[in-house]
């Protein structure tokens, strides 16, 4: 099993939709998790952050998380064309040691 | 902040050379961080220092990588006798604490291999 793990896609979704990217982890004991956003050739940006079991909202964006089921997830409301890029889910391990990505999920914005 | 900065921005080399990378993080940064990304595929964790000592290493990593953050600022990553499989981007990232802090990235190092 991955330490974390995402649907590849290409996930596609038309202008103005909701995107909702998924990811799951194996360490029950991890506390962060993190979304990153890269666009091709670039290196990744950080989106969001969640500690804690619920939602937590910025702008556009939702992180979902739920530590029972070890599953954290993101939604893009009012999807753009910009917002086409790949998106990874990054979880914290060992307690503040190392950050271990998945391997991102292509999302596909369609004017 | 002027972000984290790496050099060279691209690298060719032949295949058996060695190459070296450097990383220069935010300068408040205490903890610095390497990754190897391949296309399609998400970073893939080497190694990450705290200050001047190196804390976790790779266990997929080979013994012909090494890295050193020699006064707990800059770093460097070196690959001795290079092969065609080390063709990758490499980023550097930095974080200001341990636990919760997330992890910025400089634009990376892409190595090609011939």
């Amino acid at each position: 099993q991955k330490e974390v793990e995402q649907n590849s896609g290409p996930l596609s979704v038309p202008e103005g939709a909701i995107a909702s990217l998924n990811c799951t982890y194996s360490d029950r004991g991890s506390q962060s998790f993190f979304w990153y956003r890269q666009y091709s050739g670039k290196s990744p940006e950080l989106i969001m952050f969640i500690y804690s079991n619920g939602d937590k909202e910025d702008g556009r964006f939702t992180a979902q998380l739920n530590k029972a089921s070890q599953y954290v997830s993101l939604l893009i409301r009012d999807s753009q064309p910009s917002d086409s890029a790949t998106y990874l889910c990054a979880v914290l391990y060992n307690q503040g040691g190392k950050l271990i990505f998945g391997q991102g999920t292509e999302l596909s914005v369609k004017p | 902040d002027t972000g984290v900065s790496q050099n060279p921005r691209h690298k060719i080399t032949k295949r058996g050379q060695n190459v070296t990378f450097r990383c220069d993080p935010i300068s408040e940064h205490n903890r610095l961080y390497w990754y190897r990304q391949t296309l399609g595929q998400g970073p893939e964790f080497l190694t990450y220092f705290q200050n001047e000592a190196q804390l976790e290493k790779s266990r997929l990593l080979s013994d012909r990588f090494s890295a050193e953050r020699p006064k707990g600022s800059f770093s460097t990553l070196e690959i001795q006798r290079t092969e065609q499989g080390d063709s990758a981007m490499y980023l550097c990232a930095s974080s200001s604490i341990a636990g919760k802090s997330p992890l910025h990235f400089g634009n990376g190092t892409r190595l090609t291999v011939t």
